[in-house]
């Protein structure tokens, strides 16, 4: 719930390069956070995600980094390819399953 | 598995008319299903929250009697934007969930109003 932070809100990167992306929130009892990809006019759809007893996650060339503390959360995707391109949005739910959904953040991946 | 659908995809509609909108959960039963709206280039925004047999809970600014949702059985919720104007064009998308944190999305419904 309330509020969440995502930075930044475009990045472009050169094809097998990293790209990272950071979300920040509020609530301190979030406990779930998930990261979504979406293409022009379709739904999001589900890249990774991370509970809040995990402070990383991997998956392929996909991670998520958890810091409860700070309240910071971030996807990092390694040697991107240009299919990576697309508005990413990280997300965070508490009690009652509610989403909130950070800014987004288009990513550009240049050949 | 976790296949969630709506329905029209696009509708264009004349500025004071209803539109419906359905979503439903294929081949799971949903405990509760959510309404977003997504202008161009922004975020998704919570509308409301739809338990089934009950009354939806509507996110503050959201008004409830312009966007009437019904969660008649555990695997469809409909949204029927009453009187609709221009400015509610937008993407409409449902989420389905089991209860459980992920939520499972339909694939969104581009509504024009003239």
């Amino acid at each position: 719930g309330e509020n969440v932070e995502q930075h930044p809100s475009t990045l472009s990167v050169q094809e097998g390069d990293s790209a990272v992306i950071k979300c920040t929130y509020s609530d301190s009892a979030s406990n779930y956070f998930p990261w979504y990809k979406q293409e022009l006019g379709k739904r999001p759809q589900l890249i990774i995600d991370i509970r809040s007893n995990v402070g990383e996650k991997k998956d392929q060339r996909i991670a998520v980094t958890l810091n409860k503390t700070a309240k910071h959360f971030s996807l990092h995707i390694t040697e991107t390819q240009p299919e990576d391109s697309a508005v990413y949005f990280c997300a965070e739910t508490g009690g009652g399953n509610k989403l909130t959904f950070g800014t987004g953040t288009q990513l550009k991946v240049e050949l | 598995g976790a296949v969630v659908s709506q329905h029209p995809s696009r509708v264009i509609c004349k500025s004071g008319t209803s539109v419906k909108i359905e979503c439903r959960s294929l081949d799971f039963q949903a405990t509760t299903m959510f309404w977003y709206r997504q202008f161009p280039k922004q975020s998704l925004m919570l509308m409301a929250t739809s338990n089934e047999g009950s009354k939806a809970t509507y996110e503050q600014g959201v008004e409830k009697d312009k966007f009437l949702i019904n969660h008649a059985s555990l695997t469809l919720s409909t949204l029927t934007v009453t009187s609709a104007h221009p400015e509610d064009s937008s993407f409409y998308i449902c989420s389905a969930t089991t209860g459980r944190a992920e939520q499972f999305f339909g694939p969104g419904t581009r509504l024009t109003v003239l």
